[in-house]
């Protein structure tokens, strides 16, 4: 099956910094969704971005569907920034739409 | 405009009962998802269904799990005879189809003691 691979697996942050999360893709896909998992476990959908970039308040995304990856940029970071984020991408199947997530970024944003 | 809705957020059952998992798609979308993360992991897939069909279950053990996604009500992901491994938090999204975004519950966290 598909290999999703996210990178850094963690990383801690002082606040007001910007950052980079990665997410890597071994095949060709149909979708990919970025998410943010918060300390309290909720899943909060961030960017629906098969293709190109798009831009929410501080954070933007780009995914490049041609060399599989997709960039996840978070500017002037807060505290509740902090916890989980994921990219899940879907493959053309049969049916529907269903996710393979990555292994996620854990992000700390310290004061 | 609810989202996609599910209960009980928190379960607890001990070892060898029953545990019910309901979820409630958002408006106007026909196709649930259930997914499951283990501790300290990522979130799989387990079985994708539309109404009174399960189209894809390659993510579901094959033993004790089962879904429905009947005409009337909700989703219902059942797990008899629940272990301890069973324990995570188990998410349910809906999307109106393939090439739709997925829409994501806040979860239940089932616990087994």
């Amino acid at each position: 099956g598909i290999q999703v691979e996210q990178s850094p697996p963690d990383l801690i942050l002082q606040e007001g910094a910007n950052s980079t999360l990665r997410c890597n893709f071994s095949d060709s896909v149909n979708n990919l969704q970025w998410f943010h998992q918060n300390p309290w476990g909720q899943l909060i959908n961030l960017f629906y971005i098969p293709s190109g970039t798009k831009q929410n308040g501080r954070l933007s995304a780009t995914t490049v569907a041609t060399e599989r990856y997709s960039l996840l940029y978070i500017s002037s970071s807060q505290t509740t920034d902090s916890g989980v984020y994921f990219c899940a991408v879907e493959i053309l199947t049969g049916g529907g739409n269903k996710l393979t997530f990555g292994t996620g970024t854990q992000l700390k944003v310290e004061l | 405009n609810a989202g996609v809705m599910q209960n009980p957020r928190h379960l607890v059952r001990r070892r060898g009962q029953e545990a019910r998992l309901r979820c409630s798609p958002m408006k106007g979308h026909s196709h649930v998802y259930w997914y499951r993360q283990l501790p300290e992991e990522g979130l799989k897939f387990m079985v994708y269904l539309q109404k009174e069909n399960i189209i894809d279950e390659s993510g579901m053990p094959k033993e004790r799990f089962s879904a429905e996604f009947p005409k009337e009500g909700p989703s219902i992901l059942r797990i008899q005879q629940v272990v301890r491994g069973d324990s995570a938090a188990y998410f349910c999204a809906s999307s109106q189809g393939q090439g739709d975004a997925s829409l994501f519950g806040p979860g239940t966290r089932l616990t087994v003691l």
